[in-house]
């Protein structure tokens, strides 16, 4: 069985400050997702990475795949009020099913 | 708005009780999924149906039935839920089977009393 572990559990920050979050595994995966949550709501979709190394921008959000290809980390930048949700990682194993991490909590206060 | 609408958004039920929760998507993809989310623990896929077959079961309890009519709609039936089965029940959907780009609803939040 595939997991992926988030940290941290909770994060708050005050707005402007950076922070990063981080999803790792001891498994290979072929792609990993990054979704965003906000209360009531369903996950979005905010960027896949596919390739060891990868690195990609959305605005101030940077997210990176590790080398092996077994974790990922997302960078936010001058964090604001709105980046305010519940961060998932999934990743895409050998079955090509998506296993998806417990997810980071953070609170971004005025 | 993602494409993908769930009803009811909020559901408490007895033990004894008979419900079923519908999804509907807009987006013309060819996979619907039905995922439990539950605090502190990661997304649980309960059922994946593609091109109206169910090609997935992850030991979901009997007490939890889909059924996918068409593949714009899907339903999850519920009958004699535990207190444990209190969640947020998600549907998504994606493109393909194995498109792994998932469009999620907003959910419906259980509650079994």
């Amino acid at each position: 069985t595939q997991l992926l572990e988030q940290s941290p559990q909770f994060l708050s920050i005050q707005e402007g400050e950076n922070l990063t979050v981080y999803c790792n595994s001891s498994s290979v995966f072929s792609s990993l997702q990054w979704y965003r949550q906000e209360p009531g709501e369903g996950p979005v979709l905010l960027v896949t990475v596919v390739t060891g190394g990868e690195v990609k921008k959305l605005k101030r959000l940077t997210f990176q795949f590790g080398d092996a290809r077994k974790d990922s980390s997302l960078h936010i930048t001058a964090a604001q009020t709105g980046d305010t949700g519940l961060y998932l990682c999934a990743g895409s194993g050998s079955a090509r099913q998506l296993t998806f991490g417990s997810g980071t909590q953070l609170t971004v206060l005025p | 708005e993602t494409g993908v609408t769930q009803t009811p958004r909020h559901l408490v039920m007895g033990m004894t009780n008979k419900k079923s929760l519908k999804c509907e998507q807009h987006l013309g993809h060819n996979a619907m999924y039905w995922y439990k989310q539950s605090a502190k623990k990661p997304l649980e896929l309960m059922f994946v149906y593609s091109l109206e077959e169910r090609v997935e079961n992850n030991s979901v309890p009997s007490r939890f039935s889909p059924e996918c009519p068409n593949s714009s709609h899907l339903f999850l039936h519920l009958h004699t839920l535990q207190p444990e089965d209190s969640a947020l029940y998600l549907c998504a959907s994606s493109p393909g089977r194995y498109n792994e780009k998932l469009f999620f609803g907003s959910g419906t939040q259980l509650s079994v009393l």
